[in-house]
């Protein structure tokens, strides 16, 4: 079975700092990978995905991820953080054989500081 | 892009009562999902359509809860009696029939038993 890890459960930053998430999945087959962010009461918004080919992704807001196969992580990364960028960030997994279903890891929450 | 949207937004029932809700996906969209995500954890898949047809429900759907998409445009998500452990916010995503996609998620429906 497919599974995600997100061993931070909460980070905080300073605003103006870098931000990193991390994600490790545990999976037999060829993963695809996404990131995406919740703000407090809202639904998730896609900040990134990992399909194939450069295994440097940038997204939306600044963020970029880099997919590691021999690590099996796909780790969030931003260089200078907004306070905006305070939200719950999510890393899901999905794959052929689970029919592109998504599996979710816990959740990051990240708060920013002034 | 109207993009996915669920109503209502939040819900607040009594223990016992029957509840439904709603997702209409984005238009071109041939898969529909549900999830459930409880505090502090990420979405959990509970089941999907290709079109109206029914793909997948997980062992967290039980036999009170019930989905259809009748003409493979919107979804409904009912359930029955229901219980104080199906408090949860309840998130409706959709994507293309074409593999791997994104799922576009939608707004939410925060369900608080009482």
């Amino acid at each position: 079975a497919q599974s995600v890890t997100q061993p931070d459960i909460h980070i905080t930053v300073s605003e103006g700092a870098s931000l990193e998430l991390r994600c490790n999945y545990s999976y037999g087959a060829t993963p695809y990978l996404f990131w995406y962010v919740q703000s407090p009461g809202q639904g998730l918004q896609l900040l990134l995905k990992y399909f194939s080919g450069d295994t440097l992704v940038q997204g939306i807001k600044g963020f970029e991820a880099e997919f590691k196969r021999s690590q099996s992580s796909f780790n969030l990364r931003k260089p200078s953080v907004h306070w905006s960028d305070a939200a719950e960030y999510f890393c899901a997994v999905a794959s052929y054989s689970n029919d592109y279903k998504l599996s979710f890891g816990a959740g990051t929450t990240v708060t920013v500081r002034a | 892009d109207t993009g996915v949207s669920q109503n209502p937004r939040h819900k607040i029932t009594k223990r016992g009562q029957n509840v439904t809700f709603r997702c209409d996906p984005i238009s071109e969209h041939n898969r529909l999902y549900w999830y459930r995500q409880t505090l502090g954890q990420g979405p959990e898949f509970l089941t999907y359509f290709q079109n109206e047809a029914q793909l997948e429900k997980s062992r967290l759907l039980s036999d009170r809860f019930s989905a259809e998409r009748p003409k493979g445009s919107f979804s409904t998500l009912e359930i029955q009696r229901t219980e104080q452990g199906d408090s949860a916010m309840y998130l409706c995503a959709s994507s293309l029939a074409r593999y791997p996609d994104t799922q576009y998620f939608g707004p939410g429906t925060r369900l608080t038993v009482l």
